[in-house]
């Protein structure tokens, strides 16, 4: 069946790296693009930012800062999101999701379970 | 960007109640609007997409409407298991942006 399947929790100090993976099974991963959002705690959904899996292209939300970025190894149908410099408001529970379409209409139709990221001292 | 807004945040119904969750876009947005349905701990699902289709293996008592700037979600009977937040979202443009959530909770 079509599913996502994340990488387990972590927990970080500030200013370390994390990188969360994704990985597609069911389907033609380069025929959907990957949605990244995260959630903080007891707060709604915020859209990150998505990458074609076709040719790696990645756009981000306005105001993500370079720390945030989005990679792909199509060779594992599995998406990236790598975040460094971690601080304690990158708190959060980070879900990928995939880009599906109907004419062209877009919507996230297949989700991921989510990783929670927990940066603390 | 675009920014959605819901209305109402929360919400108290009963079961078999008709509740209906409103959504302005800030800009026009045609029919690219999305809803989802989050339960506690759990992932997002898709219900509607382009404004009215219902996705697939959603329940018929779920439907929405609306185009341009304004859009709704409806619930013709509450299930005990339709109490959760939820969530509406454009596709029009990047940044895909979310309306801050409406939670759905037992009178």
């Amino acid at each position: 069946q079509v599913q996502l399947v994340q990488s387990g929790s972590e927990l970080k100090k500030p200013g370390a790296s994390v990188k969360v993976s994704c990985k597609a099974s069911g389907y033609t991963f380069t025929r959907y693009g990957m949605n990244w959002m995260r959630q903080a705690p007891g707060q709604g959904l915020e859209w990150m930012g998505l990458i074609n899996t076709n040719t790696g292209n990645p756009t981000y939300a306005q105001g993500l800062t370079g720390r945030f970025v989005f990679s792909l190894d199509t060779s594992v149908s599995t998406a990236y999101l790598q975040i460094s410099s971690l601080r304690a408001e990158d708190t959060a529970v980070y879900y990928c999701a995939r880009d599906g379409v109907d004419r062209s209409y877009y919507y996230m139709d297949v989700w991921g379970k989510g990783t929670t990221v927990t940066v603390s001292s | 960007d675009i920014q959605m807004t819901q209305s109402p945040s929360s919400l108290s119904a009963s079961v078999g109640d008709r509740v209906t969750i409103t959504c302005r876009a800030s800009q026009s947005i045609s029919s690219y609007l999305n809803w989802y349905q989050q339960k506690p701990g759990k992932a997002p699902d898709l219900l509607i997409y382009a404004a009215s289709a219902l996705q697939s293996g959603v329940p018929s008592r779920f439907s929405g409407s609306g185009s341009g700037t304004d859009f709704t979600l409806t619930i013709s009977s509450l299930q005990p298991e339709d109490f959760a937040t939820y969530y509406c979202q454009h596709s029009y443009s990047t940044p895909r942006t979310f309306g801050q959530g409406t939670k759905l909770e037992i009178k």
